[in-house]
């Protein structure tokens, strides 16, 4: 079965620097897509970014930039210029191209602080 | 375009009691998820229905149950409310199975059951 780890609970940056959340996964599927889901206070689970296994390039979306690395099944995703609006809970999600659910990690709390 | 749609927002039972929760997907969407994400759990998958059909169920009891309806909507029920289904229902949609490989599950905002 696949796992989506998220080895930081909780993380802290200013307003206009640069965070990187980390997520790693296991899985021994070569065809699979991987996403990044932001939920606010607000409770709504919102994508941010997503990625296909097969692509070698990153994925990126204005300010989310994600680093793929396939063999080392990490998949980090980067907040350039923070903004106070991107305080939420951040989701690493797995899905392979069986008939199969997300599987998520249990998520990074992140506060920009201003 | 109207994204996903869940009702109601809060739903406050007592245990042995029934809940019925309510999603409706994107337009075009026919594949509908939903995820259960009680405090300190995480998001658990819970039940996948396409086409009107079940495709594919998580680690839940039986009592935890649904349908999707001709025009996609799909219905959560939960029977015999204990105290630990007090969580959060999250629904998702995304284009279908005859679509091809999988896609991009969008999210409702939740439905928040609460089990006195």
């Amino acid at each position: 079965a696949q796992t989506v780890t998220q080895s930081q609970p909780e993380m802290s940056v200013q307003e206009a620097e640069t965070v990187t959340l980390s997520c790693t996964y296991d899985t021994s599927e070569n065809n699979y897509y991987l996403f990044w889901y932001k939920q606010p206070p607000s409770r709504q689970m919102i994508l941010v970014i997503r990625q296909e296994a097969y692509k070698q390039q990153n994925a990126t979306e204005n300010r989310f930039s994600v680093n793929f690395q396939k063999a080392a099944k990490s998949f980090s995703l980067k907040i350039s210029d923070s903004q106070l609006g991107d305080t939420a809970m951040y989701f690493c999600a797995f899905l392979d191209s069986g008939n199969t659910p997300l599987v998520f990690g249990k998520g990074t709390r992140l506060s920009v602080i201003a | 375009e109207a994204g996903v749609t869940q009702s109601p927002t809060h739903l406050i039972k007592t245990r042995g009691q029934q809940a019925t929760l309510r999603c409706s997907p994107i337009s075009g969407h026919t594949s509908v998820y939903w995820y259960q994400q009680a405090l300190g759990l995480g998001l658990q998958f819970l039940l996948w229905y396409d086409e009107g059909e079940e495709r594919n169920r998580g680690n839940f009891p039986p009592r935890f149950s649904g349908r999707q309806f001709p025009n996609y909507s799909s219905e959560l029920n939960v029977n015999a409310l204990e105290l630990e289904d007090s969580a959060l229902y999250l629904c998702a949609s995304s284009w279908g199975v005859l679509a091809g490989d999988p896609d991009t599950q969008y999210f409702g905002p939740g439905t928040r059951l609460t089990v006195l």
